[in-house]
């Protein structure tokens, strides 16, 4: 099946640094990547839509020259949390889809720890 | 914000089938239903989703009412390794297959 690797699996970093995760889908090719972030005992909540080739689209609350998100390819997303904050120490998961009406596949996530 | 109303926990014998609602009422004709799940610290799973037929794989089977307001994600034989958090989610139509998820339901399979 459709598989998404993410990475890394797990950042601990002071406060004030820039961390940059990727989202790559290995067999297959991902139009539109979608960045999540979970926070422990609740669900996943849609941050932004990562488009190739256009800038990506965020959910309402979602601080977008905080979290910045590049779609180079049709395979690799990153999303850089800039200046991170302890407040942002979070569960960060993407997911690709091949098309419209297409399951989407997640990646393993990245615990992101900030002290 | 979650189309979907799923109860907050179940438990399931190890070896029997696991029923598990998902209340949909809301839905419009072209949007999908879709179960994933969730272990602990781990990315959702894909499961399995449908549209208007019931649905079976390897893994479960989805039964969708008539009147799609509702269906049912069902796990014939549950192990322990099936104990997680599982998501009925309904696909935003138009929406670039965007997926809101809500809390979703908590299945324990007890020995």
């Amino acid at each position: 099946g459709a598989v998404v690797s993410q990475h890394p699996s797990r950042v601990i970093c002071k406060s004030g640094t820039s961390v940059k995760i990727e989202c790559r889908s290995l067999d297959f090719q991902a139009t539109t990547m979608f960045w999540y972030r979970q926070f422990p005992k609740q669900s996943l909540m849609l941050m932004a839509t990562s488009n190739e080739g256009s800038k990506a689209t965020y959910e309402q609350g979602v601080e977008k020259d905080k979290f910045l998100i590049n779609h180079a390819s049709l395979t690799l997303s990153t999303l850089t949390v800039t200046s991170a904050h302890p407040e942002d120490s979070s569960f960060y998961i993407c997911s690709a889809t091949g098309g419209e009406g297409q399951p989407q596949h997640f990646g393993d996530g990245t615990r992101l720890s900030i002290l | 914000d979650a189309k979907t109303t799923q109860p907050p926990s179940m438990d399931c014998a190890e070896g029997r089938a696991a029923n598990l609602p998902c209340n949909h009422s809301t839905i419009s004709g072209n949007e999908y239903v879709y179960w994933y799940r969730q272990i602990h610290s781990q990315g959702p799973q894909y499961i399995i989703h449908g549209l208007k037929n019931n649905e079976t794989n390897e893994m479960a089977s989805l039964i969708i009412t008539e009147d799609r307001k509702s269906s049912t994600l069902i796990l014939p034989h549950a192990t322990l390794r099936d104990t997680a958090v599982y998501y009925c989610i309904v696909r935003v139509e138009y929406n670039f297959n965007k997926f809101y998820f809500g809390s979703g339901t908590k299945l324990n399979v007890k020995p």
